[in-house]
C-alpha cells in the first residue's frame, strides 16, 4: 500500500545552523508533496508544498527538494531558530486531496 | 478567534461509551476531514466530506461514524469506544481542488481522547 516514511525520528541542531529533514515516499502517482509543522499541543501547520512535476521550491527560510528518481523529499530550513523546534511531517496528496502522512521527525534546536 | 475549533479538547471515557467529537470552522470551506494521530504513526484519515451531502470513508473508518450537519460543522462519533481508539483527533478544512490539484488543509487544535 501507500506509505510515506522518514529516515530520522529526531534531529538536533544548533541555533543558526541549517537543518535538513528527509522523507521517503512510495507512491509515484502522488500529485503534491507537502510539509507540515506541528508544535506541542497544536494541530499541524502547513509550511510548503511542491507539485510532482517540480524538483525545487523555495519559501521564506525553507526549501523543499523533490527527487522523483529515488522517491525522496527533503525540507531545508535556513538559519534554524528555537521557534523552529517542532515535529515535521511530510505528506503526499493523491487524487482529490487525500493526504497520506509520514511518521514525523522531531527537530530540536538548542541555543 | 480560531478558524477551526474542536470540542472537547480533552476527554476521558470508558469502554463501551458513545462519544461525539465536534468540529466547527469559520473559514467558509466546503471540505472537512477527520484524522487520528497515534505516537509514531503520524496522522491517518478517518472520514472526509466535500460538502454537506457528501461523506467518504478514509483509511481507518471502522468503529467511527460522522455527520456533516452544516457547511461549518463536522462531527465524529465513536459508537462504542474501545481502548485502542485512545489517540489525538484532528479536524481539518480546505477549499475544493480538482483532480491532481491541492489546496492547503487547515487543522484544528485537536482533541485528546482516552478510553479506559
Amino acid at each position: 500500500g501507500e506509505s510515506v516514511g522518514l529516515h530520522l525520528p529526531t534531529l538536533s541542531v544548533q541555533e543558526g545552523d541549517n537543518s535538513i529533514i528527509n522523507c521517503a515516499y512510495s507512491n509515484s502517482a502522488s500529485d503534491y508533496f507537502i510539509w507540515y509543522k506541528q508544535e506541542s499541543g497544536k494541530g499541524p501547520q502547513f509550511i510548503i508544498d511542491i507539485r510532482s512535476n517540480m524538483d525545487k521550491r523555495q519559501g521564506q527560510r525553507v526549501t523543499v527538494l523533490l527527487n522523483k528518481t529515488v522517491k525522496h523529499l527533503s525540507l531545508q530550513i535556513a538559519a534554524t531558530q528555537p521557534g523552529d523546534s517542532a515535529v515535521y511531517f511530510c505528506a503526499e496528496s493523491t487524487g482529490f486531496q487525500k493526504l497520506v502522512f509520514g511518521t514525523g521527525t522531531r527537530l530540536l534546536v538548542s541555543p | 478567534d480560531a478558524d477551526v475549533t474542536q470540542t472537547p479538547r480533552n476527554r476521558i471515557t470508558k469502554t463501551g461509551k458513545r462519544i461525539m467529537l465536534e468540529c466547527s470552522q469559520t473559514k467558509g470551506h466546503d471540505r472537512m476531514y477527520w484524522y487520528r494521530q497515534d505516537p509514531g504513526l503520524g496522522l491517518r484519515l478517518i472520514y472526509y466530506s466535500f460538502d454537506v451531502k457528501d461523506i467518504n470513508k478514509g483509511e481507518i473508518s471502522d468503529g467511527y461514524s460522522v455527520s456533516r450537519q452544516a457547511q461549518a460543522k463536522f462531527s465524529l462519533s465513536l459508537e462504542s469506544a474501545i481502548p485502542n481508539q485512545t489517540a489525538l483527533y484532528f479536524c481539518a478544512t480546505s477549499e475544493p481542488a480538482g483532480m491532481g490539484s491541492y489546496n492547503e488543509q487547515f487543522f484544528g487544535p485537536g482533541t485528546r481522547l482516552t478510553v479506559l
